[in-house]
């Protein structure tokens, strides 16, 4: 069964509003997460790699302040797209290490 | 930095029939790990082989194997007896024990009946 959860599947916001996201570890505790956004047709690029109980390592070029993300518990990171805009429409997908990432199913942001 | 290059955006294989995908990356660590995903139109990663880059035999799952070669840096999937149900875009990625990935660009896989 599945073992990383995201949630919402699907979310339609307006522009300039924040929306959260929120990757879920189903099986065990999860230290490190990590965030990656995917354009239609398009590879996977990461956007930041989660950690628990710390500041989250964002890759080049990632807003931190745009995408904040909190991964307070041990089985739970959250990321939220802030002062949305258009451009932020994209899949967003989360993962966690183990014996290959194991990826949550996504979260579809349309903003419109 | 690493890269993976998938030099092949589109692919089609006759039902039945065996498919090679392609895939290079550079790298200059020792210990990695190699892996082939499957991306359906759900867009749920799906993990289809793994490869440690220590170990010298090649990988196999069932009908999809993998070529290995770590001198020339290249990983290939073959997927023999090509189903309807392996129409998808495959992406080929690289990781450390750090635990991020890079992830080549795909190919998307097209299966005729």
């Amino acid at each position: 069964g599945a073992v990383v959860s995201q949630h919402p599947s699907w979310v339609i916001c307006k522009s300039g509003t924040s929306v959260k996201i929120e990757c879920r570890s189903l099986d065990f505790q999860a230290t490190t997460m990590f965030w990656y956004r995917q354009f239609p047709k398009q590879s996977l690029m990461l956007m930041a790699t989660s950690n628990e109980g710390s500041k989250a390592t964002y890759e080049q070029g990632v807003e931190k302040d745009k995408f904040l993300i909190n991964h307070a518990s041990l089985t739970l990171s959250t990321l939220t797209v802030t002062s949305a805009h258009p451009e932020d429409s994209s899949f967003y997908i989360c993962s966690k290490s183990g014996r290959g990432q194991f990826f949550g199913p996504g979260t579809r942001l349309t903003v419109l | 930095a690493q890269t993976v290059t998938q030099s092949q955006p589109e692919m089609s294989v006759q039902e039945a029939e065996t498919v090679t995908l392609s895939c290079t990356y550079d790298t200059s660590e020792s210990d990695y790990y190699l892996f082939w995903y499957k991306q359906p139109p759900s867009r749920q990663m799906i993990l289809v082989i793994r490869q440690e880059a220590y170990k010298q035999q090649n990988a196999t799952e069932n009908r999809f194997s993998v070529n290995f070669q770590k001198a020339a840096k290249s990983f290939s999937l073959k997927i023999s007896d090509s189903q309807l149900g392996d129409a998808a875009m495959y992406f080929c990625a690289y990781n450390t024990n750090a635990g991020k990935s890079t992830f080549g660009d795909g190919t998307t896989l097209t299966v005729k009946p």
